[in-house]
């Protein structure tokens, strides 16, 4: 069964810290997508990312960086030197078949971080 | 362009009464999809649908119906109530081989 699962459910660090936020998968599928979506506290979900099974390619963008890998089924997520507007919290999502079923999300329970001043 | 737009934002019920979430997208999106967000347990799909005419079930479908009639409108009916429908909502669209999918505010819903 397909499930995904963030262990961290809180981080909080101080602001210019680097944190890094785990996301591990389980599929059957050899064709999957994998997310990963901000909530601030405002309550709005935004798309950061979308990354096909078969890109392993690790992708920077600005202070955010992700890194793929399938031999440990993990997308983690890092923010270099955090800012407090990082605050939010944040959830990895998967999606299976080659479509990339962006209407069939599952998601992982979230990660709330919080940088402290 | 308005996005992915829910109404009402906020929503007491009581127990046994019924109601319609109202979801609406202004972007010709095929697929649409509710959402439930409950504290420590994430998003979780309650049901889909990839077009005008065609829905299907989610993870967590029970106490809910939906219909898509048009490919803009996809409302979800709570026909009687239950404090466990206590949650945030979530009504989400994209293409069909889009990047992303595009969500609307949301929902707070109360049920006592």
């Amino acid at each position: 069964a397909q499930k995904v699962t963030q262990a961290q459910t809180e981080i909080s660090v101080v602001e210019k810290e680097d944190v890094t936020l785990d996301c591990v998968y389980e599929t059957r599928d050899t064709t999957y997508y994998l997310f990963w979506y901000k909530q601030p506290p405002s309550g709005e979900l935004v798309f950061l990312i979308r990354r096909n099974s078969f890109d392993e390619q690790n992708e920077i963008s600005g202070r955010y960086s992700w890194n793929f890998q399938k031999s440990t089924s993990s997308f983690n997520f890092t923010i270099t030197a955090s800012q407090v507007v990082d605050s939010a919290v944040y959830f990895c999502a998967l999606s299976e078949g080659s479509g990339g079923a962006t209407n069939k999300l599952i998601f992982g329970t979230g990660t709330l971080l919080a940088v402290q001043p | 362009n308005a996005g992915v737009t829910q109404t009402p934002k906020f929503q007491v019920l009581k127990t046994g009464q019924s109601m319609t979430l109202q979801c609406a997208q202004d972007m010709n999106h095929e697929y649409m999809s509710w959402y439930r967000q409950d504290p420590g347990m994430g998003l979780r799909l309650i049901h889909y649908s990839v077009g005008a005419g065609i829905t299907d079930q989610g993870e967590v479908p029970n106490g809910y119906n939906v219909s898509r009639s048009t490919t803009e409108d996809f409302p979800l009916r709570l026909l009687s109530a239950a404090p466990s429908q206590t949650s945030v909502y979530f009504c989400a669209s994209s293409y069909r081989d889009s990047r992303q999918s595009f969500f609307g505010q949301g929902t707070r819903l109360t049920v006592v």
